[in-house]
């Protein structure tokens, strides 16, 4: 197994610039969360999703959407790009809500 | 949702020490118990995890302990080494509905050789 994947690795937008973060998974797990964290700060969870089909806001969902058309896959979409969300990006996958979370490698995005 | 609070933010201890970090939650339907280690450039990983059922649970150096009574678990490491310097995180969960799952703070872990 892979487990969970991130792409890209780095990442450097200029402002008002639009991209996709992808994230897959392939452990067969229901649910899905997408986390930003600051240097030096915590986990805030931007969005989340139950299984496919269905997705939700988490704490800091202003700025980005997601969609879950399969089991697999969970991008997180940044619509227009600002310098308040250079940050380093972690998709999670979890079997359900009571289960061990495993993250991905992460996304480092720099908007300049 | 839940509100979950870490304490202390950071800690220092020297090598050989040991080390309690708490998690208070508020939602008592909670009842799965996990810490997370995320190491410096690194991704979090369950370390240690518990649920209600259990009072608590040891692995090697370290252990979790929970109190549902009062709404608080602990994460304990005995004769810490520099390996253990880490930001450990807290996440309890329960079988609320959807809503949504979240982490504590974080905890800043220096142990000094």
């Amino acid at each position: 197994n892979a487990g969970v994947t991130q792409t890209p690795k780095f990442q450097v937008l200029k402002t008002g610039q639009s991209m996709t973060l992808q994230c897959a998974q392939d452990m067969n797990h229901e649910y899905m969360s997408w986390y930003r964290q600051d240097p030096g700060m915590g986990l805030r969870l931007i969005h989340y999703s139950v299984g496919a089909g269905i997705t939700d806001q988490g704490e800091v969902p202003n700025g980005y959407n997601v969609s879950r058309s399969t089991t697999e896959d969970f991008p997180l979409r940044l619509l227009s790009a600002a310098p308040s969300q250079t940050s380093v990006y972690f998709c999670a996958s979890s079997r359900d809500r009571k289960y061990e979370q495993y993250f991905g490698p992460g996304t480092r995005l720099t908007v300049t | 949702g839940e509100n979950v609070e870490q304490h202390p933010s950071t800690l220092s201890v020297q090598e050989g020490d040991s080390a309690v970090i708490k998690c208070t939650y508020s939602d008592s339907a909670s009842n799965y118990f996990p810490w997370y280690k995320q190491e410096l450039g690194k991704r979090p990983q369950l370390i240690i995890d518990i649920r209600s059922n259990v009072g608590e649970k040891k692995d090697q150096r370290i252990a979790v302990t929970l109190n549902k009574t009062a709404k608080h678990f602990s994460l304990h490491i005995t004769e810490t080494q520099p390996e253990d310097s880490a930001v450990y995180f807290c996440a309890p969960r329960g079988d609320s509905g959807n809503t949504p799952l979240v982490f504590g703070k974080g905890t800043r872990l220096s142990v000094i050789a």
